[in-house]
């Protein structure tokens, strides 16, 4: 059992390029979402999805879309990255919603130049 | 103000003292208050998971709700140097569960042996 798996775990962007961030989790949870974690800010939620083909915004979601094709898979995409979007990205799942807690990956570090 | 507030700390304690970590929040609908553990370059794992007030003991943590002060509590009994990690409160908004949770930004602990 794998859990939650995010890759890559490092990445350097140049403002303007566009990448995927991808995540998959093998526990069948039907609840996926994205958060960035950054100094003195917390976990902000960027985009979210209660099951496949359906998806929504969070807190944060300028410049990044997501898809939810199956129930597996999760990707984050940056249309065109700017220094703004540097910081920790992870990818959390969750059987349900009430009275089930999140199971996170263990992080992409993102830097924009 | 943010919704929840959370003492960045940092904080360092002794081996084997106990340790009380805090949060409060502005929304009176939260009603699911859970505690994670996020060690360093990981991602959080969720330590505890309350609902309404009231205490919840497991091992050597103890997590506290009192709604009417909107305040939650984390009690570690017995700290040891594995404890040494950022605790983030986090808190479901009114009509959503996990899928919107609401976190703070986290206490950074240290344990000295």
């Amino acid at each position: 059992n794998a859990g939650v798996t995010q890759t890559p775990k490092f990445q350097v962007l140049k403002t303007g390029q566009s990448m995927t961030l991808q995540c998959a989790q093998d526990m069948n949870h039907e609840y996926m979402s994205w958060y960035r974690q950054d100094p003195g800010m917390g976990l902000r939620l960027i985009h979210y999805s209660v099951g496949a083909g359906i998806t929504d915004q969070g807190e944060v979601p300028n410049g990044y879309n997501v898809s939810r094709s199956t129930t597996e898979d999760f990707p984050l995409r940056l249309l065109s990255a700017a220094p703004s979007q540097t910081s920790v990205y992870f990818c959390a799942s969750s059987r349900g919603s009430i009275g089930y807690g999140y199971t996170f990956g263990s992080g992409t570090r993102l830097t924009v130049v | 103000q943010k919704e929840v507030e959370q003492d960045p700390g940092p904080l360092s304690v002794p081996e084997g003292a106990i340790v009380s970590l805090n949060c409060t929040y502005s929304n009176s609908a939260f009603q699911y208050f859970m505690w994670y553990r996020q060690y360093s370059r990981k991602g959080p794992e969720l330590l505890m998971y309350t609902y309404s007030s009231g205490n919840k003991e497991d091992g050597r943590f103890t997590a506290q709700v009192d709604k009417s002060s909107k305040y939650i509590s984390l009690f570690i009994r017995d700290s040891q140097p594995s404890d040494s990690a950022t605790y983030l409160c986090a808190m479901n908004p009114p009509n959503f569960g996990n899928e919107k949770l609401t976190f703070g930004t986290g206490t950074r602990l240290t344990i000295i042996p």
